[in-house]
């Protein structure tokens, strides 16, 4: 089945170490998002790709980058993550163009833990 | 800017009465409306979307939902709920100023009793 995953699940990591999280896709979408989602809130954007452009939010910090090599694949990167970084982090991608139903897939996410 | 309201952070049903969780949107121009479900963690679940067309939409696991542009809602139903159901359900509109981006409502926890 088309999909989208996510690895590591679960990540924990040191105060400050930078710390790097995947997605892949299998649906061959042409836009990848990142969200933050804290304690049952809404997910919130990170930044998207639209195929190679980037497209960051403007409240996002500059600790948090992102990278996409090819279609398939997309990276979330925390430079020196703090404690306020714990959460969920989830990737989703949808299909921009003619006939897209605009609903974005998500993956099942990554919990990162600062200790 | 587009917005979407859910007024409970709580919606308690016994199992087999049927079920309502609330949504009401704020948009300039026509309405691009989503339901998503999560479970313990858990990525987001796509349900239904309304984009245009009929009023009564269907989607996944017996759920659907009802735009009504009168009353700027979009709330989502189901006719008997299930204890399976338990999880957290988000509206989303589509921001029509950004790159589709979806504004998502605050969330509304379901819980369903046996």
């Amino acid at each position: 089945d088309a999909m989208v995953i996510q690895n590591p699940r679960y990540q924990v990591t040191q105060f400050g170490k930078p710390v790097t999280l995947s997605c892949s896709q299998t649906l061959n979408h042409n836009v990848m998002y990142w969200y933050q989602q804290k304690s049952s809130q809404a997910p919130k954007l990170l930044f998207h790709y639209y195929d190679k452009d980037f497209n960051n939010e403007a409240d996002t910090p500059d600790n948090f980058q992102s990278r996409r090599p090819n279609t398939s694949f997309c990276f979330l990167d925390i430079r020196s993550p703090g404690l306020g970084d714990a959460a969920m982090y989830l990737c989703a991608t949808s299909s921009k163009g003619q006939g897209s139903g605009y609903e974005q897939y998500f993956g099942p996410g990554t919990r990162l833990t600062v200790t | 800017a587009q917005s979407v309201a859910q007024p409970e952070d709580q919606v308690n049903v016994a199992e087999g009465n049927p079920l309502t969780v609330k949504c009401t949107y704020s948009v300039s121009g026509n309405p691009y409306l989503f339901w998503y479900v999560q479970y313990p963690n858990r990525g987001l679940q796509f349900l239904l979307k309304y984009i245009t067309g009929d009023n009564l939409v269907k989607g996944s696991y017996g759920f659907e939902a009802e735009f009504n542009k009168s009353q700027t809602s979009f709330h989502l139903k189901k006719p008997s709920a299930l204890v399976s159901d338990s999880a957290l359900y988000f509206c989303a509109v589509r921001d029509t100023a950004g790159f589709q981006k979806l504004v998502f409502g605050t969330g509304t926890r379901l819980l369903v009793s046996p």
